[in-house]
């Protein structure tokens, strides 16, 4: 069981639009810690996403789009595409566990 | 550009130690903090630790009793051992530099993984 609660799938067609979202409490993402995104395409390993919530790092499409408030966070994509088939990773920091945590992952499929 | 390679045994056996090094090539080993991530086979993430090159440490509550990280900044690399494995530890093990700046720290740069299976 995770500490950060992520939908196991979703799926979307092409060109459409989906979000992932992460859930937390009051000991990570609700204490105003930052969330980060990962994208793991199959058979590779995970690579940055967003960082610091909302920031893409260079090279990252600006189809992928982050935000938080509260004790969640979520990741959007438009303009879905076929690459975008992937398993999706929310992290941040537990003040109760007193490290870094990782969101369960949820696979992106397109339709 | 950080690039980072992992390197050690792909079988070990119950009880004994797994042991894994990673080799930082493009970038300074000072510039980040070093960390190492599992995923078992078809499942989640799991943070193991992080070591600064001054040798500070941090490891995941859960793993401490048995995980060492090391680093070794003449050689840019930096190291794993996990002891008294059992075949929960199986795993792909992955090294990356964890960036962090103001409290805030993610894993910018990452190696492509290498599978550990811990059978007999």
């Amino acid at each position: 069981q995770s500490v950060l609660t992520q939908p196991p799938s979703v799926s979307g067609a092409p060109g459409q639009r989906v979000t992932i979202s992460c859930t937390g409490s009051s000991s990570n993402i609700g204490a105003d810690y930052d969330v980060h995104w990962y994208q793991q395409l199959p058979g590779t390993a995970p690579k940055l996403l967003i960082y610091r919530n909302s920031n893409r790092p260079s090279g990252v499409p600006d189809r992928f789009s982050a935000s938080k408030s509260g004790t969640s966070a979520s990741l959007a994509i438009t303009g879905l595409q076929a690459e975008d088939e992937a398993d999706y990773y929310c992290q941040s920091y537990d003040t109760s566990l007193s490290g870094w945590v990782f969101g369960g992952g949820t696979r992106l499929t397109v339709l | 550009q950080v690039q980072l390679q992992e390197s050690g045994p792909g079988l070990v056996k119950p009880s004994e130690t797994l042991s894994l090094t990673c080799t930082v090539s493009g970038g300074s080993i000072s510039s980040y903090y070093w960390s190492w991530i599992r995923q078992p086979l078809g499942k989640g993430l799991e943070w193991i630790g992080y070591i600064y090159y001054s040798g500070s440490t941090n490891y995941n509550p859960s793993l401490k009793s048995r995980v060492t990280i090391s680093v070794d900044t003449s050689k840019k690399q930096f190291s794993l051992k996990l002891t008294s494995v059992t075949a929960a530890d199986t795993a792909v093990y992955y090294c990356a530099s964890l960036y962090c700046s103001g409290g805030s720290c993610y894993l910018n740069y990452w190696g492509q993984g290498t599978l550990v299976t811990v059978s007999s």
